[in-house]
């Protein structure tokens, strides 16, 4: 069954400081992840997309990482600020031909002054 | 350029009615889809549209029915609401399966 597993549930962080979100998952075949930001009452949006070939993938102080062998992805935010706080979401794509994707359940992130 | 658009934002149904969410995308992507996210869980694919005029069962399309009403538009009917259908709706749509999707906004349906 493909899954995706999403840890912590919860975090809590001081403004300015940084933070890893981790993201693991058994879905195959493998055919890209994605993390998504959602703020509370939006939907969600698109901060990174990586596939098979690509480690690494930045979108500003948010950088993605992959690791297909282990199948774990991480999401890094620097610097966090009070805007950071949100949900975030690890997608995994696979059957490529069909664009069918498991979600994770999304990790809460609360930036505090 | 308005994105995903989704209409009603808030709805209440009484169990058995009927009713039709309304999604529409002016980005010229080909596919469509249907999410709906309980508290706590992930976001679960109901139908989704590959291109104009295909439609697909997705996770948990049971209670559920759509139309890909042209290029732009892609509806999601529940033709007798029950209680366990209360959730958010999400739309989205992307230019091919493998790209980023673009969100709506959402659509809170209460059902009593």
């Amino acid at each position: 069954k493909n899954q995706v597993e999403q840890s912590p549930q919860s975090l809590i962080i001081l403004e300015g400081k940084n933070c890893t979100l981790q993201c693991n998952y058994t879905v195959s075949p493998f055919s890209n992840l994605r993390w998504y930001k959602q703020d509370t009452g939006r939907g969600p949006v698109s901060l990174t997309i990586m596939t098979f070939s690509e480690n690494t993938k930045s979108n500003g102080r948010y950088t993605a990482t992959l690791d297909a062998d282990t199948k774990q992805s991480s999401l890094h935010i620097t610097a966090s600020q009070l805007s950071d706080s949100a949900s975030y979401i690890c997608v995994v794509g696979y059957n490529t031909n069909a664009g069918k994707s498991t979600f994770g359940d999304g990790t809460t992130l609360t930036v505090k002054p | 350029n308005a994105g995903v658009t989704q209409t009603p934002k808030f709805q209440v149904l009484k169990t058995g009615q009927s009713m039709t969410l309304q999604c529409a995308q002016d980005m010229n992507h080909n596919s469509m889809y249907w999410y709906r996210q309980d508290p706590g869980m992930g976001l679960r694919l109901i139908y989704y549209s590959a291109s104009e005029g295909t439609t697909d069962k997705g996770e948990v399309p049971n209670g559920y029915n759509v139309s890909r009403l042209n290029k732009r538009e892609f509806s999601l009917r529940l033709e007798s609401a029950a209680p366990s259908q209360t959730s958010v709706y999400f739309c989205a749509s992307n230019q091919d399966r493998v790209a980023e999707q673009y969100f709506g906004p959402g659509t809170r349906l209460t059902v009593t």
